[in-house]
């Protein structure tokens, strides 16, 4: 199937540290989404995507679509401790591949020293 | 709204057995979906639905079976549980795909464990 690289796997920070995470594709995409997991809880919608080159934000949390629209970059202002979990993010492809339904990258796993 | 709700939150089967995990969502969405997790990888789906009657395979349907009587309910049935099928099962739903109103939104998911 069709495969999202999300890097980095996982990141250890210092809190009041930024934090950038990606995912990239060879396929082109048209809607981008980002999640973020905490333990034992169902994924939440951190920010949406639908343009190339949209910039847009979410409190500490700013998300971009790649002019390219085969990857998408999120980062995390002045990190704090519960912004730890796993970060996901999701695409649509752009060809209609799929039905339209979201490719899931692996997740960044994130974790904050206070 | 309570959202999308799942039950039960945590099920041990033995192989063999049978199983119906619950989806419920009350925000009146058209498409609902079943993702399976497993540690360390993304999610996965199983099924997905675009609106009551109308279910299709997604990448993993091996194992297990969907139902969309109704637009509020979306179950999930395994036949013959096996080792295989332990996991975190995740229920989704939004409002269209693709595009704009195709944000999914999740439950608190199912752990299953087939011993």
């Amino acid at each position: 199937g069709q495969q999202l690289n999300q890097s980095p796997q996982s990141m250890f920070i210092q809190e009041g540290e930024d934090v950038s995470m990606n995912c990239t594709s060879s396929s082109i995409f048209n809607t981008w989404l980002w999640y973020k997991q905490d333990p034992g809880e169902g994924p939440v919608l951190l920010i949406a995507l639908y343009k190339a080159g949209e910039l847009t934000s979410n409190g500490r949390l700013t998300a971009q679509f790649g002019t390219t629209r085969k990857d998408s970059f999120l980062n995390i202002s002045a990190s704090i401790p519960s912004d730890v979990g796993i970060y996901f993010c999701a695409g649509q492809l752009s060809d209609g591949g799929s039905q339209g339904n979201l490719i899931f990258g692996k997740g960044t796993k994130l974790s904050v020293k206070p | 709204n309570a959202g999308v709700t799942q039950t039960p939150k945590f099920r041990i089967l033995k192989i063999g057995q049978s199983m119906t995990l619950q989806c419920t969502q009350d925000m009146n969405h058209n498409y609902m979906y079943w993702y399976r997790q497993d540690p360390g990888m993304g999610l996965k789906l199983i099924y997905y639905s675009v609106g009551a009657g109308i279910t299709d395979k997604g990448e993993v349907p091996n194992g297990y079976n969907v139902s969309r009587s109704t637009t509020e309910d979306f179950p999930l049935r395994l036949e013959l549980a096996a080792p295989s099928q332990t996991s975190v099962y995740f229920c989704a739903s939004s409002y269209s795909a693709p595009g704009l109103g195709s944000e999914q939104f999740f439950g608190p998911g199912t752990r299953l464990t087939v011993l």
